[in-house]
């Protein structure tokens, strides 16, 4: 199973919104509505922004979005804030009932 | 207090082998599967495996199968990984996870160093 494909990086000013995508394949994210978003600060665990493709769990700020189309995943944030800068990672539920995350994409307010 | 607690650090030989723990606590343990992830010194993070404590099914990515066990103990709500073999790759800060579809709940780390 091959990771999904993520940007390695992306920026944007405080305010602006920016998109991270992830590409996968129809045996995982284009197979299932089952992706999901993490964002991790350095030396700590991940946390879960996104679930079921754009579903927010409660306390994530609703700043944050999700939604896919075919076989890639995006994650949106608007009105970036400085605490939002961390690497994200998408993650999906694939054929094999196995999970695949992305590469990870670093986030740089700037 | 809903947590996952895990063991302490290790450091290892090439070709041993390292077993690290995962406790969780309040919440019902076998109501919910639990994932064991790794994330290299600044790498990504990496899935190994899901077991689903009620039952025992378990799932392994195909890059550890061989070289992985995870095995759960109800009476301790506590999951288990053992990877075998060791080699400098394997160094890593090892994730348990809780969830299905998606990981919810994660526990802090356990770092594994290999090195002769």
């Amino acid at each position: 199973q091959s990771a999904l494909t993520q940007p390695a990086s992306v920026s944007g000013s405080p305010g602006q919104s920016i998109t991270i995508s992830c590409a996968g394949t129809s045996s995982d994210v284009g197979g299932y509505n089952y992706v999901s978003w993490y964002q991790q600060h350095p030396g700590k665990a991940p946390k879960l922004m996104i679930y079921d493709v754009n579903n927010r769990p409660s306390g994530v700020s609703n700043r944050f979005s999700g939604s896919k189309s075919g076989n890639t995943a995006s994650l949106t944030i608007s009105g970036l804030q400085a605490e939002d800068e961390a690497d994200y990672y998408c993650a999906s539920y694939t054929t094999s009932s196995t999970r695949v995350f992305g590469g990870g994409t670093k986030l740089t307010v700037l | 207090q809903v947590q996952l607690v895990q063991s302490g650090a290790e450091v290892k030989k090439p070709g041993a082998s390292v077993k690290v723990s995962c406790k969780a606590s309040g919440y019902t343990f076998t109501s919910y599967h639990m994932h064991w992830v790794r994330q290299a010194p600044g790498q990504g993070l990496e899935w190994i495996a899901i077991i689903n404590p009620s039952g025992g099914s378990i799932n392994y990515a195909q890059k550890f199968r061989g070289r992985v066990t995870v095995t759960g103990d109800t009476s301790t709500s506590t999951v288990y990984m053992e990877l075998s073999s060791l080699t400098s790759e394997d160094t890593a800060v090892y994730y348990c996870a809780r969830g299905a579809r998606y990981f919810d709940l994660w526990g802090r780390g356990t770092l594994v160093t290999v090195s002769s």
